[in-house]
């Protein structure tokens, strides 16, 4: 099946430090990911669609200076938290588009 | 708009129950795919069924059947003969078919605890 791997799956980051995710295709290609936010004992909020080789869409509510999101290649899309605070802890987890949505293990992020 | 509502936030049932999940989805779109998903603990969501609203036909795997009403719009996912492994939290989603618009509407998730 098709594997998608994002890393770290943890990170404990200071108030105002910036902090990347990568989300790996690692058997396919991927034109299209997806970010989504968990919080604790709630549903995936879609973040933004990343578009490999163009500019990301944003949902309705996304910052988008702060949530950056870089897709260069067809495996790579990299979601950077610029100054991050307490409130962007959360749980942050990609998707890639091979025959249905394949989801990578997730990061826990946490700023202290 | 689209909506995903799964009502049952947590359920918990004895080892070898059978439990039924329940998923209510809300759509303008005549066509559209439904799906569900399995988060365990670790984080990561598993893929477990995609179904086409063309298709009304209900689908066992093993353990897992679901039946998928729309008339009702609902797609319930049942767990025969349950284990300490179905133990996880499952996401019931649906997205549009269109090409270039296939983000997915999650619903909240129900938390299903299997005691042994």
């Amino acid at each position: 099946g098709a594997v998608v791997s994002q890393h770290p799956s943890w990170v404990i980051c200071k108030s105002g430090t910036s902090v990347k995710i990568e989300c790996r295709s690692l058997d396919f290609q991927a034109t299209t990911m997806f970010w989504y936010r968990q919080f604790p004992k709630q549903s995936l909020m879609l973040m933004a669609t990343s578009n490999e080789g163009s500019k990301a869409t944003y949902e309705q509510g996304v910052e988008k200076d702060k949530f950056l999101i870089n897709h260069a290649s067809l495996t790579l899309s990299t979601l950077t938290v610029t100054s991050a605070h307490p409130e962007d802890s959360s749980f942050y987890i990609c998707s890639a588009k091979f025959t249905e949505a394949f989801f990578g293990q997730g990061t826990r992020l946490t700023v202290v | 708009a689209q909506k995903v509502t799964q009502a049952q936030t947590e359920i918990s049932v004895v080892e070898k129950e059978d439990v039924t999940l329940d998923c209510v989805y809300e759509t303008r779109d005549t066509t559209y795919y439904l799906f569900w998903y399995k988060q365990p603990p670790s984080g990561e969501l598993v893929f477990l069924i995609r179904r086409n609203s063309f298709d009304e036909q209900n689908e066992i795997s093993g353990r897992y059947s679901w039946n998928f009403q729309k008339s009702t719009s609902s797609f319930n996912f049942t767990i025969t003969a349950s284990q300490v492994v179905d133990s996880a939290v499952y996401f019931c989603a649906l997205r549009r078919i269109n090409f270039g618009n296939e983000k997915l509407t999650f619903g909240t998730g129900t938390r299903l605890t299997i005691i042994p």
